[in-house]
């Protein structure tokens, strides 16, 4: 079975700019959340995403985005690009269901720098 | 809210034992879990524990209190390939799928 899948690997954005991130789910799962990963701030939840509704948010401002399609990809938004928005940009897929234990699978991330 | 703390890094040498430790504070407790991540790979998941005690994976371990709000993550027989960053996670009231992780720890691991 493939593993969760982000495009693009790299990235590279001036500020003010936007970018679109994307990332393909295993096979058979319906949620799939987003997480902002940076050296001074670690792994912080963005959102999560299940059968094409947000489900949960952090707390992020409204720059970032997302969406989910009906084949359960998902892709993440940040417009108006800032430096603070460089970091690495995970997603994680799993069946989604209310079970205390389900094991999030990640992706390998996009890094985004933004000059 | 949710904070979990670790030690930001370990040393330790090749066949050694090395115990990586995590207290959280958390409105809410669904179980805690830990992940490897090698420099530029993905996090992958290692254990999950619900309930006090031991969970032994091969040459991971993972040990829960709920009563003292502390888990910790024991390798055994280290080698080289473990050198990698370990992070305990747990589970937000709010939805299973939202992880609140720690502040992660760096192992080295030396020849």
């Amino acid at each position: 079975k493939a593993g969760v899948t982000q495009t693009p690997r790299y990235l590279i954005k001036t500020r003010g700019q936007q970018v679109t991130l994307s990332c393909s789910p295993i096979s058979g799962h319906r949620s799939v959340s987003w997480y902002q990963q940076t050296p001074g701030q670690g792994l912080q939840f963005l959102f999560e995403y299940f059968s094409e509704t947000q489900r949960n948010k952090g707390n992020f401002p409204g720059r970032f985005s997302g969406r989910q399609f009906s084949n359960s990809r998902s892709e993440m938004n940040v417009s108006t690009l800032e430096l603070g928005d460089s970091a690495l940009y995970l997603c994680a897929s799993s069946r989604g269901g209310a079970v205390v234990q389900e094991t999030q699978y990640f992706g390998p991330g996009t890094r985004l720098l933004v000059l | 809210g949710q904070s979990l703390e670790q030690p930001s890094e370990v040393t330790a040498v090749e066949g050694a034992i090395v115990q990586i430790n995590c207290t959280y504070q958390t409105s809410g407790f669904y179980g805690l879990s830990w992940y490897q991540q090698h420099d530029g790979g993905a996090p992958t998941f290692l254990s999950y524990n619900a309930l006090d005690g031991l969970e032994e994976t091969g040459r991971f371990s993972s040990f829960l209190s709920r009563s003292d709000s502390y888990g910790y993550l024991l390798l055994q027989e280290l080698q080289m390939k473990d050198s990698a960053s370990y992070f305990c996670a747990v589970r937000d009231q709010g939805g299973f799928q939202k992880l609140v992780f720690g502040t992660g720890t760096r192992l080295l691991v030396s020849p």
